[in-house]
């Protein structure tokens, strides 16, 4: 396993601007996650995908984020129109569904740092 | 609503001296719980994770945690921290909340090793 992976790990933007992350899982891992996490909080969830399948989002995504999981592989994350309050970590997640299981065990990416000036 | 309270904010421990930090949380059902680790500017990295069985789990860097159901918690222990430890480590419960198969961390606790 290589691990979680996410690109960019730093982006600076001006506010107004479009922003686009993306996040490759483990292979084979089914479920991908975002999360969003601000200085000195823990991880938020913001929404999660079953392969392609977007199957929850949270409250905390605006109609300004968008996410994608085209052929259920890897995932986008947009942000538009940023402003300064987008500022934050996001972080990443992906999971092997487990038949019979509530939930699984997800594992982390090394996290996108957005900073919106 | 789910919940998870880390009543330390910030932790003070000598290195070589032992280690517990809190968790409790707040579910209606069987809590799966996990406590995580995360370095500056880094991601998170699973320490350990209870879903059924045995109350006291082990997991790497030789941590481990208890779960106790009367009391709601999930404590991490570690006999002889040592300063690689340093770092702020989350305790998160996970299942399926209304649907969405998400986790629910707390807030953290930050953990300072004094040589």
């Amino acid at each position: 396993d290589t691990g979680v992976s996410q690109d960019p790990r730093h982006k600076i933007t001006k506010r107004g601007q479009n922003v686009t992350f993306r996040c490759d899982p483990i292979s084979e891992h089914n479920r991908l996650y975002w999360y969003r996490q601000t200085l000195g909080q823990g991880p938020e969830f913001l929404t999660y995908f079953q392969n392609e399948a977007q199957l929850e989002k949270s409250r905390l995504l605006s109609d300004r984020f968008s996410a994608e999981r085209p052929k259920g592989s890897f995932s986008t994350l947009e942000i538009q129109r940023t402003e300064q309050g987008d500022s934050a970590m996001y972080l990443c997640a992906s999971s092997h569904r487990v038949a019979g299981m509530n939930t699984d065990t997800q594992y982390f990416g090394p996290g996108t740092r957005l900073t919106v000036l | 609503a789910q919940s998870v309270t880390q009543p330390d904010i910030h932790i003070t421990v000598s290195e070589g001296a032992s280690l517990e930090l809190r968790c409790n949380y707040s579910y209606g059902a069987t809590p799966y719980l996990f406590w995580y680790v995360q370095s500056p500017g880094q991601g998170l990295q699973l320490l350990l994770k209870y879903f059924s069985g045995d109350t006291l789990v082990q997991g790497i860097k030789g941590f481990e945690a208890e779960f106790k159901r009367s009391q709601s918690s999930f404590n991490l222990r570690k006999p002889s921290v040592h300063w690689s430890d340093a770092a702020e480590y989350f305790c998160a419960v996970g299942g399926a909340f209304q649907g969405a198969q998400k986790l629910v961390f707390g807030q953290g606790t930050r953990l300072t090793i004094n040589p």
